[in-house]
């Protein structure tokens, strides 16, 4: 079946670094995202991982093993506007985007 | 370039009631996706139109519908609401039919009573 599981919820220090991981299960794979949602936002576009390895944006980098059905999004130097939902999604075979439940990251000062 | 708009921003309707919501998505998006956002639950996907056909459906009871026109606006309509439809609804566009990259709109918060 379909499956993508993340932590529901991380909490961290401002400047910090922090690592949300996903983990997926799905029919066929074509790549996998990350979106920031701030509440009562919309989802916003983060990065897309269709190779294995690191993808480094700015303070924001992805990972991914497909080998492994693992992700994880990394960010460094966190500023109190990062406190978010992170959402992890997997496009499968039939190229139909399947969503995690979403990590809320909280910033600390 | 504007963005994915949806339309109403916020609905209360009544238990029984049908609705239906308004997605316009970004001019050249010919890929337009539902979803329903609620605490806790994530994105659950509706259905998923490309060139006016249905092209992927989620496990949502046959009172969810939607469809697409040629100028690839899209329209979901809810019937007989029920208490536990009150959520967030999405709607994103994509460029291709390999949905690359999503964008939403803001969607519309339903709140059934």
């Amino acid at each position: 079946g379909q499956n993508i599981d993340q932590p529901t919820e991380m909490t961290a220090t401002e400047g910090a670094i922090v690592q949300i991981n996903c983990t997926y299960q799905t029919s066929g794979f074509n790549g996998l995202f990350w979106y920031q949602q701030h509440a009562g936002e919309a989802p916003t576009f983060l990065s897309y991982n269709v190779l294995d390895g690191l993808e480094e944006k700015g303070r924001f980098s992805s990972f991914l093993s497909r080998s492994k059905g693992y992700s994880y999004l990394l960010l460094k130097e966190l500023q109190m506007k990062d406190s978010a939902s992170y959402l992890c999604a997997v496009t499968e075979g039939n190229y139909q985007l399947i969503w995690g439940a979403g990590t809320k990251l909280i910033i600390k000062p | 370039k504007a963005g994915v708009t949806q339309t109403p921003r916020y609905l209360i309707k009544t238990r029984g009631q049908q609705v239906t919501l308004s997605c316009s998505p970004i001019s050249g998006h010919r890929s337009v996706s539902w979803y329903q956002q609620t605490p806790g639950q994530g994105l659950q996907f509706l259905f998923e139109y490309f060139s006016e056909t249905q092209r992927n459906k989620g496990n949502f009871p046959g009172r969810f519908s939607g469809r697409q026109f040629s100028n690839s606006r899209s329209e979901m309509n809810v019937s007989t609401l029920e208490l536990g439809d009150s959520a967030l609804y999405l709607c994103a566009s994509s460029a291709d039919s390999l949905n690359t990259e999503a964008f939403f709109g803001q969607g519309t918060r339903l709140t059934v009573v």
